[in-house]
């Protein structure tokens, strides 16, 4: 079983729609992740949260809001989504290790087109 | 901000030989953590390697080990006895104390085709 779910993991969607991407996770992490992937970009942050109190803008937020409902769910939103958020959508989570970085785990992405 | 660069968009070996994969990075801080992750063509992100800053002895893991040269901010992956499985993208990043060793800035990866 996955340990860090992202659904949907496929979305089409036309400019001017609202849009939601959620991420569950059931390793117990704390921290929760949203990145966007996009061709000869690498993976860059949008959004982070340490708990379910704290929510972080990463070098992107632009454009994206997001809900920690829960220790074990983080969701990315969209509200009007525009041609150019068409990208490859990941959730990460990670739990420090007393002192040592924390070691981020992917979900399987979500990959989002909007025309 | 930390910057990392990977200069390499693609690269191909063949089958059982050893390629070596470049990263250099540039930061301010003294206290990080280097990282490649593989994302095969599934497109899911998985966890190659990890190196700390704080120690001199390059990390191994299996088939793949990194030459870090933290004077010259160098973090290369080599992977030895290629395997076909191992055709995937290739992205370096960093994690510094200043994000609390938490947030990660990636390169722009490089993709390696093995092929038989």
């Amino acid at each position: 079983d996955a340990d860090v779910t992202q659904t949907p993991r496929n979305r089409i969607t036309k400019t001017g729609k609202r849009i939601m991407l959620e991420c569950s996770q059931t390793k117990g992490h704390d921290r929760m992740y949203w990145y966007r992937q996009d061709p000869g970009l690498g993976l860059r942050l949008i959004y982070y949260s340490f708990d379910v109190k704290d929510i972080n803008k990463g070098e992107i937020s632009d454009g994206y809001s997001v809900s920690r409902q829960a220790q074990a769910k983080f969701s990315l939103s969209l509200e009007s989504a525009i041609p150019n958020q068409t990208a490859l959508y990941f959730c990460a989570t990670s739990d420090p290790d007393r002192g040592r970085t924390d070691t981020q785990y992917f979900g399987p992405g979500t990959r989002l087109t909007v025309l | 901000a930390q910057t990392v660069t990977q200069s390499q968009p693609e690269m191909s070996v063949q089958e059982a030989e050893t390629v070596t994969l470049s990263c250099t990075y540039d930061t301010s801080e003294n206290n990080y953590y280097l990282f490649w992750y593989k994302q095969p063509p599934s497109r899911q992100m998985i966890l190659v390697i990890r190196q700390e800053a704080y120690k001199q002895q390059n990390a191994t893991e299996n088939r793949f080990s990194v030459n870090f040269q933290k004077a010259a901010k160098s973090f290369s992956l080599k992977i030895s006895d290629s395997q076909l499985g191992d055709t995937a993208m290739y992205f370096c990043a960093f994690s510094g104390m200043n994000s609390g060793y938490s947030t990660l800035t990636f390169g722009k990866g490089t993709m390696l085709l093995v092929s038989p």
